[in-house]
């Protein structure tokens, strides 16, 4: 079975310095992997994924993620936060044809405050 | 852009209500999902379809239901409303077998007193 763990449920930075939210995979298979953010009050966005192809991968907002195999991790990172970015992160695999491709796995979020 | 509408953002109900969630999207997307989302446990799959008049249970479909009568809206269903269903519920769309990325609506706040 596929899941994720986010290893911070709170990340807190000041604006201009980098972020990271961590986040580990287990699965069986070569995963699709993705991060979703969602603002208060909104619905999700997807902000990247992975989907086998380069294992660096850009999204919008500055936002980027490195697929490592090796240590079944999918860290989120910005060089530079900015206020707009204080939002709920989640990290999230999809379910292959042999269990339920139609599933995405979520982690259980982070939370990124900004400070000025 | 897609637009995944959901009819209530807050909804209050009492303990053995009948619920009626309903969720519309605008992109003819084939398939549809519900989550529910509470604090610390991310975002579980209630309920999900990926044809009209289709439904697969997800991961937590007990005391809900769904009908999916038409390809663009979607509902969820609570027969007898109990207070460990108080959460938000955000409804999903995503096209094809490829699935790749979803699109969500803005959620509702589900109060069961």
């Amino acid at each position: 079975a596929q899941s994720v763990t986010q290893l911070d449920s709170h990340v807190s930075v000041s604006e201009g310095t980098p972020v990271l939210l961590r986040c580990n995979y287990s699965s069986s298979y070569s995963p699709s992997l993705f991060w979703y953010v969602q603002h208060p009050n909104k619905g999700l966005q997807l902000l990247l994924k992975y989907t086998s192809a380069a294992t660096l991968v850009k999204g919008i907002n500055g936002f980027e993620a490195e697929f490592k195999k090796s240590e079944t991790s999918f860290h989120l990172t910005k060089p530079s936060a900015h206020m707009s970015d204080a939002a709920e992160y989640f990290c999230v695999v999809k379910g292959s044809e042999e269990d339920n491709f139609n599933n995405f796995y979520f982690g259980s979020g982070t939370k990124l405050n900004v400070k000025p | 852009d897609v637009k995944v509408t959901q009819s209530s953002r807050y909804l209050v109900k009492r303990t053995g209500e009948k619920v009626f969630l309903e969720c519309v999207q605008d992109m003819d997307h084939e398939n549809m999902f519900w989550y529910r989302q509470d604090p610390g446990l991310g975002l579980r799959l209630i309920y999900f379809s990926y044809d009209v008049k289709m439904k697969e249970k997800g991961d937590i479909p007990e005391g809900y239901s769904v009908s999916r009568e038409k390809k663009e809206r979607f509902s969820l269903i609570l027969e007898s409303a109990s207070t460990n269903q108080t959460s938000m519920y955000l409804c999903a769309s995503s096209m094809g077998r490829r699935n790749e990325k979803l699109f969500f609506g803005s959620g509702t706040q589900l109060s069961v007193l």
